[in-house]
């Protein structure tokens, strides 16, 4: 067990429809990173939070926003979803701004029919 | 660009036999590599890393060799059981003031009873 949660574990949606996926990280944390994971694509980085400030941006669409609360703990909110969008989305979180351990939470699968 | 290369795709090993995955990456700042294990159904879980000023690290029947001339590394798995079974993911740190990981593909590894 990491200490990074995530909910829910799994999440079946349809199309044009809008999700949250939310990530609770280690105790003590104040980093939070997304990635993506789908089969072709492999974990792909989605964007970086430090204590509450956007700090890193991968290639995460327009459709997808993500924020960090006071507590610490981090939402990805996806819209307008879109088949390819079906996917593992995992939160991982880290120490500090430095280049730490990044450890990873058990992921959400996000299912769009 | 952002590129990390992983190879091979998938490995099947005896029982007790040695596995090599090799990575290669392209941005020459990287100074962290982390390894990661994941099983099916789970997130990724660091197995070992290793930061630029080392060569070397080993962590019992695992290890990592980093040469930062020709930006690669590789992970060694000796003595391997059926537990190590999983797919592996190289990464490499990316960025400045912040920083992300940027995946390999993965390696699909298989140890045969």
């Amino acid at each position: 067990d990491s200490g990074v949660t995530q909910t829910p574990k799994h999440l079946i949606t349809a199309t044009g429809q809008r999700v949250t996926l939310r990530c609770s990280p280690r105790s003590g944390d104040l980093s939070v990173y997304w990635y993506q994971q789908s089969l072709d694509q492999g974990l792909q980085f989605l964007i970086q939070y430090y204590n509450g400030e956007e700090r890193a941006k991968g290639n995460i669409l327009e459709r997808f926003s993500a924020q960090q609360f006071p507590d610490l703990h981090s939402e990805l909110n996806l819209s307008s979803l879109e088949l390819g969008d079906s996917a593992l989305y995992f939160c991982a979180s880290s120490a500090g701004l430095a280049v730490d351990t990044q450890y990873f939470g058990p992921g959400t699968r996000l299912t769009v029919l | 660009g952002e590129n990390v290369e992983q190879h091979p795709s998938t490995l099947s090993v005896q029982e007790g036999d040695s596995a090599v995955i090799k990575c290669t990456y392209s941005d020459s700042a990287s100074n962290y590599f982390p390894w990661y294990k994941q099983e099916l159904g789970k997130g990724p879980q660091l197995i070992i890393d290793i930061r630029s000023n080392v060569g070397e690290k080993k962590d019992q029947r695992i290890a990592v060799t980093l040469n930062k001339t020709a930006k690669h590394f590789s992970l060694h798995i000796t003595e391997t059981q059926p537990e190590d079974s999983a797919v592996y993911f190289c990464a490499a740190s990316w960025g400045g003031s912040s920083y992300k990981l940027i995946f390999g593909s993965g390696t699909r590894l298989l140890v045969r009873p």
